[in-house]
């Protein structure tokens, strides 16, 4: 079975500084690999997926992430924060080896911009 | 293109009543997925539909039932409700739910169980 760890459930930054959001998944398969982000009282919406090919993924909104499939992670970078990158980010894993499982959804990380 | 759009957005019940959440996906889009949203479980996976029929279910009681239209609109219902259905609950949908596509999410249908 497929599951995903974000290691911080709250992550404190300034504004302009650079930030790192953690993940790890658990697979025996292969795996395609996203993130979302959850604006406050809004649904989930996409910033990058890892499908094949570079592991270097760049995504919306300035951030990219490196798929590492010796360590099982997938954190997600961004070089210079902004007020406005205050939300919630999941993580997210499916199998394209795997019939029909859905996506598996890490916590969550809460990311605080603070000016 | 319109977004998924969700209604009702808020909903307020009281426990043993019957709820339906209706959920209008994006035009083109054939397969609807549902979440349920909370606090200490995150999100987990309720059901699948494509094409008018369930591909795939969560672990959830049989309590939570779905279904999708011809014109691939779904609704999911959740009768006997209990204080621990409080929770935000996301539709998503996609044209064909194949593993590496893109699934764009409503606003969601946030539920208070009293």
């Amino acid at each position: 079975a497929q599951s995903v760890t974000q290691l911080d459930s709250q992550v404190p930054v300034f504004e302009e500084a650079p930030v790192e959001l953690r993940c790890n998944y658990s697979s025996s398969v292969s795996v395609y690999l996203f993130w979302y982000v959850q604006y406050p009282n809004q649904g989930l919406q996409l910033l990058l997926k890892y499908l094949s090919g570079s592991t270097l993924v760049k995504g919306i909104n300035g951030f990219e992430a490196e798929f590492n499939k010796s360590q099982t992670s997938f954190h997600l970078r961004k070089p210079s924060v902004h007020i406005s990158d205050t939300a919630e980010y999941f993580c997210a894993v499916s199998s394209p080896n795997s019939g029909n499982t859905p996506l598996v959804f890490g916590k969550g990380t809460r990311l605080s911009v603070i000016a | 293109k319109a977004g998924v759009t969700q209604t009702p957005r808020y909903l307020i019940k009281t426990r043993g009543q019957q709820v339906t959440l209706s959920c209008s996906p994006i035009s083109g889009h054939r397969s609807v997925s549902w979440y349920q949203q909370t606090p200490g479980q995150g999100l987990q996976f309720l059901f699948e539909y494509f094409s008018e029929t369930q591909r795939n279910k969560g672990n959830f009681p049989g309590r939570f039932s779905g279904r999708q239209f011809s014109n691939s609109r779904s609704e999911m219902n959740v009768s006997t409700l209990e204080l621990g259905d409080s929770a935000l609950y996301l539709c998503a949908s996609s044209y064909t739910a194949s593993k590496g596509e893109t699934q764009y999410f409503g606003p969601g249908t946030r539920l208070l169980v009293l």
